[in-house]
């Protein structure tokens, strides 16, 4: 079955440290990988997403993240965090035979230390 | 930047009552989308909705959810008789085309429902 694993529930970092969030999924073939952002009291925002291509996805505020297609993960980076970094990240994939479905991630809560 | 409005923030309500809650897409979405996250676990897709009518269902989405579009603007999930189980922050999200890895989705800040 599909799913996507996010390893950390919570990481802290401090301010202007990098980043990185793991995201693991199982998939039977390419996937379509998402990160979405939830900052508190807001909606789900979307960071960016890989379908094909490069690898290497570029995001809003400075993220990125990376398709390994043989470690199974889409990993989100950012080389300097900001005190307004702090939310939950949520890892999806697009779920097989549904064009509109996505498979979520539990989600990571990044807290930032001044 | 366009919103999906979701209302109201939280709603609290007994077992067994009927609840609706209401959505605004942007409005030249034409896909739509209902999800829900129980407190410490998955998003979870609920339904989505196209050309009035639904494409797509989860087995959560059973007999006692529906979902309508009653005028241009407004999305609404209804939940006949609550559960206690249904206890959820519930997220609906717009989309311009159906293909998820070409649009993403837009999505509300969510509705908190406590079911007592």
């Amino acid at each position: 079955a599909q799913s996507v694993t996010q390893p950390d529930i919570h990481i802290t970092v401090s301010e202007g440290a990098s980043l990185e969030l793991r995201c693991n999924y199982s998939y039977g073939a390419t996937p379509y990988l998402f990160w979405y952002v939830q900052s508190p009291g807001q909606g789900l925002q979307l960071l960016l997403k890989y379908f094909s291509g490069d690898t290497l996805v570029q995001g809003i505020k400075g993220f990125e993240a990376e398709f390994k297609r043989s470690q199974s993960s889409f990993n989100l980076r950012k080389p300097s965090v900001h005190w307004s970094d702090a939310a939950e990240y949520f890892c999806a994939v697009g779920a097989r035979g549904s064009q509109g479905n996505l498979i979520f991630g539990k989600g990571t809560k990044l807290s930032v230390k001044p | 930047e366009p919103e999906v409005t979701q209302t109201p923030s939280h709603q609290v309500t007994q077992m067994g009552q009927e609840v609706i809650l209401r959505c605004v897409p942007i409005s030249n979405h034409l896909y739509f989308y209902w999800y829900r996250q129980i407190l410490g676990q998955k998003v979870e897709f609920l339904v989505s909705f196209y050309n009035n009518e639904i494409s797509e269902k989860s087995e959560i989405f059973d007999d006692q959810f529906s979902v309508e579009r009653p005028d241009g603007s407004n999305f609404t999930l209804k939940i006949r008789s609550t559960k206690l189980e249904d206890s959820a922050m519930y997220f609906c999200a717009s989309s311009e085309g159906g293909q998820v890895r070409y649009y993403g989705y837009t999505f509300g800040s969510g509705t908190r429902l406590t079911v007592v």
